[in-house]
């Protein structure tokens, strides 16, 4: 089945500094890749998710990046603030089944 | 819309003790799903429902765990006897969850913080 590994586990940054986040899967299959935002006492939240058909999507100061060939995916968030602080989630989505497989999230502090 | 409900958002009880989770998916969604929090587990997945039908229990971690759909607008996770180590914060999510519509993405509710004593 399908397993993802998230990296770092911790992240401090600096505000207005840029924060990486990075994903690989294991199932070639897998086709849908959505990054969540939880914050304290709350669910997570999609904040941005990316398809196998594409490489590379943005909003605004966030962008996800694809690579299909090396199984993994990032995330990358621009001119942090500190409300970006929070845990973010990477998943991988199985073509076959309603599956999500999240990894095991980065605690993000941005620092003012 | 209101989003995913659950209910109650906390929960404190005795070991032992059963305990109710409550869940109210989002309108329309056809899939609903059960996940566990912990600090050393992260996010796992219990159990998914599609059209109300248990799809995977898998995740389900004992007999002692249950869920059920008995519509398309209400869940349940129910957990007797409660232990300790079920202490968690138990999240519900819904979708359209259709690959082919491009709408899977998981929606979830503030979640029920649980703690058995």
């Amino acid at each position: 089945g399908e397993n993802v590994e998230q990296h770092p586990s911790t992240l401090s940054v600096q505000e207005g500094d840029s924060a990486v986040i990075k994903c690989t899967y294991s199932d070639s299959a897998s086709n849908y890749f959505p990054w969540y935002k939880q914050e304290l006492g709350k669910g997570p939240q999609l904040i941005i998710d990316i398809r196998s058909n594409v490489g590379e999507k943005k909003d605004q100061r966030i962008a996800v990046t694809l690579n299909k060939t090396a199984k993994h995916f990032s995330l990358h968030i621009t001119e942090t603030q500190p409300e970006d602080s929070a845990v973010y989630f990477c998943a991988a989505w199985a073509n076959q089944g309603g599956k999500l497989i999240f990894g095991q999230g980065t605690e993000l502090s941005v620092k003012p | 819309d209101a989003g995913v409900i659950q209910s109650p958002r906390h929960e404190v009880t005795e070991m032992g003790q059963e305990v109710t989770l409550r869940c109210k998916p989002i309108s329309g969604h056809d899939y609903l799903f059960w996940y566990r929090q912990t600090m050393m587990r992260g996010l796992e997945l219990l159990i998914y429902f599609n059209n109300n039908v248990p799809i995977d229990d898998s995740g389900m971690p004992e007999d002692r765990f249950s869920a059920k759909m008995p519509n398309a607008s209400f869940s349940t996770l129910k957990i007797q006897p409660s232990e300790p180590r079920d202490s968690a914060v138990y999240f519900c999510a819904s979708s359209l969850g259709v690959w082919t519509r491009g709408t899977d993405t998981q929606y979830f509710g503030p979640g029920t913080r649980l703690t058995v004593l």
